[in-house]
């Protein structure tokens, strides 16, 4: 199982809703990642859990909640966004976080539309 | 800092035309260098990658050479396909946890 899994696909939600995206993984990673990617603009990072503990937060507003209750699932947790909020939002792994030449594997995103 | 430069697109070819892709980093210590495919409406695939200087990654017939050197990590393709027609993402990865990725590069291949 080389996958990494999100749920759900298409999302819309209004600024005063509380949604959670989903990600899974079954390949043993230990990094787990969120990005955040606009159109026609490459991935942006938002958050790296390395070995379950949140890593790296590249000064995400606190509207974006991340959580990893164990090693094979990710969540973003929602509250208050606002419409440029509205992107494509990525999850993916990599096997080791320490090393630096293993690769991420992307899930296949959850389209938010916030109205 | 760490960073990628990759061409700006979009790159319209005919196909069956040779592609190439540039792809320079800078980069501290020796970061294993990727490239990343985004087909319409579907999350990041990783197309290959290298993790060494001289290091060939090979796949679905693209080729790209770490190449210290130039600091580079060019795209090729001997003739490409319409299926082939995707956002084209080169990317460093680093002890720092973080892959960072260039702007992209929006290939169109016409029949």
């Amino acid at each position: 199982d080389t996958e990494v899994t999100q749920t759900p696909k298409h999302l819309v939600m209004g600024m005063t809703n509380k949604k959670s995206l989903k990600c899974e993984q079954h390949m043993g990673h230990r990094a787990m990642y969120w990005y955040k990617q606009k159109a026609k603009k490459p991935p942006e990072l938002m958050f790296v859990y390395s070995y379950e503990k949140l890593s790296i937060n590249e000064s995400v507003p606190s509207r974006f909640s991340p959580e990893c209750p164990n090693s094979s699932l990710l969540n973003l947790h929602l509250h208050a966004l606002q419409p440029e909020d509205s992107a494509l939002y990525l999850c993916a792994s990599s096997q080791d976080p320490r090393g630096q030449d293993t690769e991420a594997f992307f899930g296949q995103g959850t389209r938010l539309t916030v109205v | 800092g760490n960073s990628v430069t990759q061409m700006e697109g979009p790159v319209t070819l005919s196909e069956e035309a040779f592609l190439t892709i540039n792809c320079t980093y800078t980069a501290t210590g020796y970061p294993s260098l990727f490239w990343y495919v985004q087909y319409p409406g579907e999350g990041l695939q990783l197309l290959l990658k290298a993790t060494k200087a001289d290091d060939k990654g090979s796949n679905k017939g693209f080729e790209a050479t770490y190449r210290k050197e130039t600091t580079s990590f060019h795209l090729e393709k001997g003739s490409v396909q319409v299926s082939d027609s995707a956002v084209y993402f080169c990317a460093l990865g680093h002890r720092d946890d973080k892959i960072i990725f260039g702007k992209g590069t929006r290939l169109h291949i016409l029949p």
